[in-house]
This record gives structure tokens, sequence and C-alpha cells, in this order.
């Protein structure tokens, strides 16, 4: 398995504070993505990058940054923190098997906006 | 849009127990359906990938069937465990860059 760690795994912060997640892999995967979950949503797309120069939006990446530092790094930032950005934050991998991309999710951040 | 719809939206079963979720979509191009589970506070872990063409997949006790033609999938967890409760969670990859979108989950509550 792909190992994605993320860090912090617990943050909390107040409203108007920047704050960046950090995600790192090991396994050499070009896409990297990160993902925000709220209950009962399920998880949705942020921002995601197939390579260290193609770095697309995602459904929900208003408020949202990110920088691809390096293949193995993919940072997400939150410019000026809101309270409904109160969640949990994924980053994930994938890698090419066959006819599909298997991705791997690392361990998640709990982000609390207060 | 693309949407994935998940039904129920939790269930409880007892241990030993069979169950099925569904999972109906709205998504083009179609590339994968995938399910994933997913224990509380972790992040998804994948149980099965079908192509257009496939039309079931099994992983263990696990098996996903999919109608390319209707759009619907399900997911049959046979002789449940403890350890099956969790969030289910379907997903389905679209175009030819894969991108996924997920269903909001059926939360599954295996009572001994």
């Amino acid at each position: 398995d792909a190992d994605v760690t993320q860090t912090p795994r617990n943050r909390i912060t107040k409203t108007g504070k920047r704050i960046m997640l950090e995600c790192s892999q090991t396994k050499g995967h070009d896409r990297m993505y990160w993902y925000r979950q709220d209950p009962g949503l399920g998880l949705r797309l942020i921002y995601y990058s197939f390579d260290v120069k193609d770095i697309n939006k995602g459904e929900i990446s208003d408020g949202y940054s990110v920088s691809r530092q390096a293949q193995a790094k993919f940072s997400l930032s939150l410019e000026s923190a809101i309270p409904n950005q109160t969640a949990l934050y994924f980053c994930a991998t994938s890698e090419r098997q066959g006819a599909h991309y298997e991705q791997y999710f690392g361990p998640g951040t709990r982000l609390t906006v207060t | 849009k693309n949407q994935v719809e998940q039904s129920p939206q939790s269930l409880i079963i007892l241990e030993g127990k069979n169950c099925t979720l569904q999972c109906n979509y709205t998504v083009s191009p179609f590339s994968n359906l995938r399910w994933y589970k997913q224990d509380t506070g972790r992040g998804p872990v994948s149980l099965t990938i079908m192509t257009f063409s496939e039309n079931t997949k099994s992983n263990g006790r696990y098996t996903a069937t999919l109608d390319a033609d209707t759009k619907q999938s399900s997911l049959h967890i046979t002789a449940s465990q403890l350890s099956d409760s969790a969030s289910y969670i379907c997903v389905v990859e679209s175009g030819g860059s894969y991108i996924p979108t997920f269903g909001r989950g059926t939360s599954l509550i295996v009572h001994p």
C-alpha cells in the first residue's frame, strides 16, 4: 500500500487564520488529491494534481489553495479559515493498475474552525 | 452534473445475516465503479472495482454487481461480522482522467 501521511492529524484554529495541511507519500505516485468529508455528505474533491506542474480545481475549491512542492508533497491551504470549513480532510494518491487507477487515502486531518 | 446516490442511508443488521447496499449513478462518461469501506475516523479502503464490461466482482464475503444499462450497482455482504460495521461508499470514476464522484455512503451497523 502507498504510505500516505498527513500532518497535523488534528487542528483547532480561529476564524480568519491561515492554515496549511500537509500530505506526503513515499510510493512515487504522480497523482494526488485533497478531499473534505462532512457528516452525511460523503467525500468531495477540493483539488487534484496529476504531476508537479498539473494542478486542477475540484468540486469545491473556493476558499482553498494548494501547492505541489514535489512529487511526494501536496499541501492544502485555507487562506482565511471560516467555521464551515470544519471537516475531516483526506489526502489521497493514485497509481494506474491495468484499466483503472487505485487510490490510497491518508489517515485524515480533523480541522475545527472556531 | 455527475451524481451518485446510495441507499439505504443507514442499516442495522444482526451478526451472521446478509445485506445488500444499493448505488445508482448518473456519471458520464463512465470509466469504473468502485466500492470502498470506511471505518470511523479513517480513510476509505477499496473493496472492489468494476469496469463497464464487468457485471460482478467478489472480494471474500463482499460481492459487487454492476448493471451499466440501468446505471445501478449493489454490494452484497454475506454472513456479516461485527467488523463489517462501517460506512460503505460507492464511487464512480468518469472520463479518461478517472475523476471520482463519491456517494454519501451507507452506514452499516452489525449487532451481536
